[in-house]
Formats: structure tokens, sequence, C-alpha cells
């Protein structure tokens, strides 16, 4: 099984600020890296796939990096609607998730 | 636009069975693969199951095979889990996700749309 390992596990900063979120996986997952956002109460939103692709209305200051082992999320400046929890996932070897990055009001 | 309905949950004492349904709408539903994806309480996201757009195609997560079956309806647009022999920590909230590639291997894509979930609680 592929392990994500997130870091931090809790990033706190202030509106407009950017945000920068870790993802590490045991193996590579080549490209094969999502990050989802899940707010208090509702289902998961898809932000990126592939590592670096938008989904389909996701604005633009979410952007995704990385390959192999080594992923990145960013928020260029943050709103006050993204403070929420950031999950990245991998589907190269069946589907895990990692552990969750809570991104909170400073 | 995309909806996802799921529905069925409830509290059932270990042992015992039980069958969510996912009512989609907003899109052809035969065209993609669909999935389970669970949430503990407090907890991290857990895929649970996965079946191809024409449910030819089925795969379990270790922690639910051989006691979960996942199946589909085309003709009514439904999903659905049968879930057996439940335990305490099947407890959770359970997801369905529609993928996101059109007629795709269901194990080469993501979780495009979530519906909002339906809580299952095992207890005696």
């Amino acid at each position: 099984e592929i392990v994500l390992t997130q870091s931090p596990a809790t990033l706190s900063l202030s509106p407009g600020e950017r945000a920068t979120l870790s993802c590490r996986a045991s193996q590579s997952v080549s490209n094969y890296l999502a990050w989802y956002q899940q707010k208090p109460g509702q289902a998961p939103r898809l932000l990126i796939y592939d590592a670096s692709n938008r989904a389909t209305g996701i604005p633009a200051r979410f952007s995704g990096s990385g390959s192999g082992t080594d992923f990145t999320l960013t928020i260029s400046s943050l709103e006050p609607e993204d403070f929420a929890v950031y999950y990245c996932q991998q589907r190269s070897n069946w589907f895990t998730f990692g552990p969750g990055t809570k991104v909170d009001i400073k | 636009q995309v909806q996802l309905v799921e529905s069925g949950g409830g509290v059932v004492q270990p042992g015992r069975s039980l069958r969510l349904s996912c009512a989609a709408s907003g899109f052809t539903f035969s065209n993609y693969g669909m999935h389970w994806v669970r949430q503990a309480p407090g907890k991290g996201l857990e895929w649970v199951a996965v079946i191809s757009y024409d449910g030819s195609n089925k795969y379990y997560a270790d922690s639910v095979k051989g006691r979960f079956t996942i199946s589909r309806d085309n003709s009514k647009n439904t999903l659905y889990l049968q879930m057996n022999t439940l335990r305490a920590a099947d407890t959770a909230v359970y997801f369905c996700a529609k993928g996101n590639v059109i007629t795709g291997p269901p194990m080469a894509e993501y979780f495009q749309h979530w519906g909002q979930g339906t809580l299952v609680t095992v207890s005696s």
C-alpha cells in the first residue's frame, strides 16, 4: 500500500497570505495525485488532479506541482472561504488518501 | 448539474447488514465509474469500493473485501453498497463519488463529484 504523508498537520495563516502544503508518497506515484478540499459538514471537493491540473471551476489561486514522491499544493493568497482541511490522494496503486492538513485562521 | 444523493444509513448492530443507495442525476450515469468513500467521525478519508461504468469490474479495499458488495442499476441511475457482517470499525459517513473519466478504467480516475454522505453507525 502506498502511504501518503502530509505536512504540516495544521497551518495557521491570515487571509491574503500564501499557503504551501506538502504531500509525500512512500513510493513513486508518477503524477497520479489529486488534492481535495473539505469544509466541516461538507463533502470533499476536487481541486487538482494529475498533480497540476485544476479541476473545473477551481480558482487560479490554487496550483499543484510535483511528481514522483513529493507534491505541493499552493494557495497564492488565502481567501476567507479557503480555510478548510486539504487531502492529497493517489491513484497510482489503488486509492489512498493522506491524513490531511488543516488550514486555519491565525 | 451533477447531483448525488445517498440514503440508507442508520444505526445497526454489529454483525447485521445494511444497504446504501446513491441516486445520481445531471450526467449520463452509465458513462462513469462510481465509488464509495468513507470517513469515520473526526478522521480522514478511506476509499471503499469502485464499480466500472458498465458494472463489469468491481474492486474493494481489503478492509471490506468479502463483506461489502458494490453494484449499480444504470436503468435507475442508482449506485448501491450492500454491507454485511458490519463491525464497529465500519462506523463512518459513506460518500458516493463519481469518477472523472468517461467509460474509463475504474482504477485510473479521481473523485470528481461527491454526494453529501450518509452516516452509518454500528453499535450494540
